[in-house]
């Protein structure tokens, strides 16, 4: 199947900084990008969609100014956590959409904020 | 009421059952049915694609679709212990769409 490739794997960053997280579709061209957060034993919980060369659409909840989307290519989409605080560690993962519809998930990053 | 029911379990079962894994949904706009599979702390990976009502099988992989009762199964033959992982049901109405997802089922499969 496609692979989407998501990077770093684990980050540990100290409160207030900024953490940037990439993924990128490897084979296939994504024109569409989706970002989840996902909390311990419970199931994915979409944050935002990415469209290549347009502005984000984020879900009701979900702090723009937070969480700053970036869809710059075809291929490349990237999540920064800004400012970050203890309570946004948790696990992020991204998907992107084939032409055909259908959505492979990147292996995720794990965030940890001390 | 979730648009997407999946029960949590945990499901345990000895190696070498069939497991069948079930969701069940409100919108009958969907039309595309998928089933992940995710182990912790990894993301989860696509098992079945079906587009509205019907079977596809793949190795000990099947996935069923009724869309008149709106329903969807996943069955495991011959499960394994490397089948343990949580299972999430999704789906969308159209190709390319966001996902609604079940809240996934935790399997145990003990040899």
């Amino acid at each position: 199947g496609a692979v989407v490739s998501q990077h770093p794997s684990w980050v540990i960053c100290k409160s207030g900084t900024s953490v940037k997280i990439e993924c990128r579709s490897l084979d296939f061209q994504a024109t569409t990008m989706f970002w989840y957060r996902q909390f311990p034993k419970q199931s994915l919980m979409l944050m935002a969609t990415s469209n290549e060369g347009s502005k984000a659409t984020y879900e009701q909840g979900v702090e723009k100014d937070k969480f700053l989307i970036n869809h710059a290519s075809l291929t490349l989409s990237t999540l920064t956590v800004t400012s970050a605080h203890p309570e946004d560690s948790s696990f992020y993962i991204c998907s992107a959409s084939t032409s055909t519809g259908e959505l492979f998930f990147g292996e995720g990053s794990r965030l940890t904020v001390l | 009421q979730k648009e997407v029911e999946q029960d949590p379990g945990p499901l345990s079962v000895p190696e070498g059952a069939i497991v069948s894994l079930n969701c069940t949904y409100s919108n009958s706009a969907f039309q595309y049915f998928m089933w992940y599979r995710q182990y912790s702390r990894k993301g989860p990976e696509l098992l079945m694609y079906t587009y509205s009502s019907g079977n596809k099988e793949d190795g000990r992989f099947t996935a069923q679709v009724d869309k008149s009762s709106k329903y969807i199964s996943l069955f495991i033959r011959d499960s394994q212990p490397s089948d343990s992982a949580t299972y999430l049901c999704a789906m969308c109405t159209n190709a390319g769409n966001m996902l609604t997802f079940g809240g996934g089922t935790r399997l145990m499969v003990k040899p």
